[in-house]
């Protein structure tokens, strides 16, 4: 049973407007979550995080907002540029455990 | 500074054959994982390690082994090489298992099982 949904394969948006990645989880136990970036032919990179102690973490135009009831999350890239193309993993991590659980990713297209 | 190290880059075997991906970090990281990833299937880890001596199975450990003699390496053994296996896989380290410690991953290795 998957415990990380990123429920939308694919995503494009045009250049300067708003992208939003969505990401469901199952376990209450994960309290601390990430997001990674990976372009093709390369390994991911870590983007940005947030603990379950706060709803909203920024980072220049990243911005992810936590929904702990819901248990749901959001990563935000505002204004989007081209170079976000890429596919986005969201990932999760708690309970005392060392595994990170990873969703199976959005591809993001920016188009200029 | 090279972060971590994956060798080789792209690797295709014969069903039956073994052979060992290698990982290779310079940041003296305790944590050290390795994962595949599938079409449609994201990151899964296949085994992890939290400091030399010490290794534990992730999500899909079988038909993989892993040692962790140097802190420096976890090199990733196929013991009898399968078409399932064909994947990317992917190394990862950080410097302990937790929140606030983002893995730095490595290139991958592109394996193909014929």
């Amino acid at each position: 049973d998957q415990q990380v949904k990123q429920n939308s394969p694919s995503l494009s948006v045009q250049e300067g407007r708003i992208s939003i990645l969505n990401c469901d989880y199952t376990n209450s136990m994960f309290d601390y979550f990430l997001w990674y970036k990976k372009y093709p032919a390369e390994g991911p990179t870590f983007l940005i995080s947030i603990s379950s102690i706060k709803d909203k973490n920024e980072d220049g135009r990243f911005t992810v907002f936590l929904n702990k009831s819901a248990k749901h999350l959001s990563l935000h890239i505002v204004p989007s540029q081209p170079g976000d193309s890429a596919v986005y993993f969201c990932a999760a991590m708690g309970g005392g455990s060392e595994k990170l659980v990873f969703g199976k990713g959005t591809k993001l297209t920016v188009n200029p | 500074n090279a972060g971590v190290t994956q060798t080789p880059k792209f690797q295709v075997l014969k069903t039956g054959q073994s052979m060992t991906l290698q990982c290779a970090q310079d940041m003296n990281h305790e944590y050290m994982s390795w994962y595949r990833q599938d079409p449609g299937m994201g990151l899964r880890l296949i085994h992890y390690s939290v400091g030399a001596g010490i290794t534990d199975q992730g999500e899909v450990p079988n038909g993989y082994n892993v040692s962790r003699s140097t802190t420096e390496d976890f090199p990733l053994r196929l013991l009898s090489a399968a078409p399932s296996q064909t994947s990317v896989y992917f190394c990862a380290s950080s410097y302990w298992a937790g929140p606030g410690q983002p893995q730095h991953f490595g290139d991958g290795t592109r394996l193909s099982i014929l």
